[in-house]
């Protein structure tokens, strides 16, 4: 069965303070790894797929890894704007698409 | 291009009523999904649509029924509502081969109440 795993749960950072979110995965045929970012009320924004182990995308602040059984979403120098919840999902061979529980982010000025 | 269109946005119900909700998309995706998200658990799968013609329980079916009626529309029916039920549901669609570089489009949701 699809499993997603994202730890740590919550993450406080002061803004400036560099950090990265896991995502554990277990999934039967990889077709790509989402990262999602969800402010309070909203719906998800999409951030990167990710396809192949080795493979990276970067946007602003943020960059995503994959490795065969984790994703990381890297954090550079945080502002209070990127708080937010990030999701990680996966998608199967089978088109199942899972999503772990997400973690929060809080971000102090 | 509209992309997801989710209705209605907000539904009060009493227990034992029934309602369905509506996903349409108008991107040609081949796979659709029924998501909810109660606080604390992320977004859990209901049921799911691979493909035109077919459909898969998620993680969380009990309760629920699903039609896949044309490759654009997926509809999720509640059939005797209870109060486990309320929370924001959530359609979306993706498309595209396996090595496209493919998202996931979300419907602007739905918040259901059901007392």
């Amino acid at each position: 069965e699809d499993q997603v795993t994202q730890s740590p749960e919550a993450l406080r950072l002061q803004e400036g303070e560099s950090s990265s979110l896991n995502c554990s995965y277990t999934v039967s045929g990889l077709r790509g790894l989402f990262w999602y970012r969800q402010d309070p009320g909203k719906g998800p924004e999409f951030l990167f797929t990710l396809y192949s182990a080795g493979e990276e995308k970067e946007k602003e602040r943020l960059k995503a890894t994959l490795t065969k059984k984790e994703s990381f979403l890297h954090i550079t120098a945080p502002k209070p704007e990127d708080s937010a919840t990030y999701l990680c999902a996966v998608r199967g061979a089978n088109s199942k698409l899972t999503f772990g529980k997400g973690i929060t982010l809080s971000v102090r000025p | 291009n509209a992309g997801v269109t989710q209705t209605p946005k907000f539904q009060v119900l009493k227990t034992g009523q029934s309602m369905t909700l509506q996903c349409a998309q108008d991107m040609n995706h081949n796979s659709m999904y029924w998501y909810r998200q109660d606080p604390g658990m992320g977004l859990r799968l209901i049921y799911y649509s691979a493909s035109e013609g077919t459909t898969d329980k998620g993680e969380v079916p009990n309760g629920y029924n699903v039609s896949r009626l044309n490759k654009r529309e997926f509809s999720l029916r509640l059939e005797s509502a209870a109060p486990s039920q309320t929370s924001v549901y959530f359609c979306a669609s993706i498309g595209g081969g396996p090595f496209a570089n493919e998202k996931l489009f979300f419907g602007s949701g739905t918040q259901l109440s059901v007392l």
